[in-house]
């Protein structure tokens, strides 16, 4: 069974740090894009990133170019979305999903930008 | 960056109704469109890929089609169950794009 659990939410500061990790059940991310994806409360999906399988290419949203990264280990068959230089408009629900088309969803994980 | 007009952006309809959601990218995409259903405080869930393929699991009632610049999502006849916010995605060329979303009331 697909499973994904993403982590590493929670309040930070503007202009501060935070990763976000996605923890992958039921298949391999090394043969697999995956992507990142966010929700601000009450409004509509917001594609983020992705990585290819093979984990040379990134792309991301112009609105995150420059200040999150998306990343992966392989060996945990995790994905991870560092996020740095936080906006209180980066205030989300962040969402890993499976392949490009976005196949399999987590639940997600909140993040709350504010002082 | 491709822009996604998603419309309309809610409506009301009953049991046994059919209803179009529409999405028009704003340059030609091939059939790299996919739809998606959100329920209230839920993941969202893909419906639709490459424009008019059903995910496994999903109920024929619901169908895509369309190309170029113009997609439609159909619900042929409409369930109680079938409630919920509905997306579109362009997935032809990054970065990828959502449309605003339609909300469904049934």
């Amino acid at each position: 069974e697909v499973q994904l659990l993403e982590s590493g939410g929670g309040l930070v500061q503007p202009g501060g740090s935070l990763r976000l990790s996605c923890a992958v059940s039921g298949f391999t991310i090394s043969t697999n894009d995956m992507s990142w994806v966010r929700q601000a409360p009450g409004k509509g999906l917001e594609w983020v990133s992705i990585i290819s399988r093979s984990g040379d290419s990134t792309y991301y949203a112009d609105s995150v170019k420059g200040r999150f990264t998306i990343s992966r280990d392989t060996s945990k068959n995790r994905l991870y979305l560092q996020m740095n230089s936080l906006r209180a408009d980066d205030t989300a629900v962040y969402y890993c999903a499976k392949g490009g088309w976005l196949e399999h969803w987590g639940q997600g994980t909140l993040v709350t930008v504010s002082s | 960056d491709i822009q996604m007009t998603q419309s309309p952006s809610s409506l009301s309809a009953s049991v046994g109704d059919r209803v179009t959601i529409t999405c028009r990218p704003s340059q030609v995409i091939r059939n790299g469109l996919g739809w998606f259903q959100q329920k209230p405080g839920k993941a969202p869930k893909r419906l639709i890929y490459a424009a008019s393929t059903l995910d496994s699991g999903v109920p024929s009632r619901f169908s895509g089609s369309g190309s170029g610049t113009e997609f439609t999502l159909t619900i042929s006849s409409l369930q109680p169950e079938d409630s919920a916010t509905y997306y579109c995605l362009q997935h032809n060329s990054f970065p990828y794009t959502f449309g605003q979303g339609t909300k469904l009331e049934i």
